[in-house]
């Protein structure tokens, strides 16, 4: 099995602080993505990354910041948490390495936003 | 911006029958596409592929593909208890990354 391993798995937080999650790959692969998922919005792209130092936004990229410094570690960044970022957020990688739809996931970060 | 629409259930259906889940997408580019299932809690898991215009099976289940109706779906043949999940249809081509639909819930009566 792929490995990808998401930090922390459970997280409260307060309005206003900021809040990295983490996301670990053992595959050496090139294409990692960050998605949340809520109730009535199904899974969204927030940001990508092709390779070290190269990432991109994606459908809700507002308020979320990454980094990528080393190929197995895909950083997700709220500056300022509000309450709108309660959510499930999801890392993946794509079976193949390349920019596919085949991805997956690891296993989520619980993030509450009080 | 392309949308995936997907009925939101629960469809519900005895065991040993056949499940059928529906999705349509908006973009005519749109040149990939997959079913996901998700367990209540867990992560979601690719469970089928489709490229190209016709079926695709893989054990009990059977995806189809209409790229002229825009219409992409999931059956579920002999269906068991632990289908029970949600399934999330997801599509990609053009200048979108891969766009889920909100995905249908699905349970198999014992």
């Amino acid at each position: 099995d792929a490995g990808i391993t998401q930090s922390p798995r459970h997280k409260v937080t307060e309005t206003g602080t900021p809040v990295t999650l983490r996301c670990h790959q053992t595959e050496n692969h090139r294409y990692m993505y960050w998605y949340r998922q809520d109730p009535g919005h199904g899974l969204r792209l927030i940001h990508y990354s092709y390779g070290v130092k190269d990432t991109d936004k994606g459908e809700v990229s507002d308020g979320y910041s990454v980094s990528r410094s080393k190929t197995e570690d895909f950083l997700l960044t709220l500056e300022s948490a509000t309450s709108s970022q309660t959510s499930v957020y999801f890392c993946a990688i794509s079976f193949s390495g390349g920019d596919t739809g085949e991805l997956f996931f690891g296993e989520g970060s619980r993030l509450t936003v009080l | 911006q392309k949308e995936v629409e997907q009925n939101s259930g629960p469809l519900s259906v005895p065991e040993g029958a056949i499940a059928s889940l529906n999705c349509t997408y908006s973009d005519r580019v749109s040149q990939s596409f997959f079913w996901y299932r998700q367990y209540s809690g867990k992560s979601p898991e690719l469970i089928m592929s489709i490229y190209s215009n016709g079926d695709k099976e893989d054990g009990r289940f059977t995806a189809q593909l209409n790229k002229a109706s825009q219409y992409v779906s999931l059956l579920i043949r002999d269906s068991q208890p632990s289908d029970s999940a949600t399934y999330l249809c997801a599509v990609e081509g053009g200048s979108e990354k891969l766009v889920f639909g909100k995905g249908t819930k699905l349970t198999v009566n014992p």
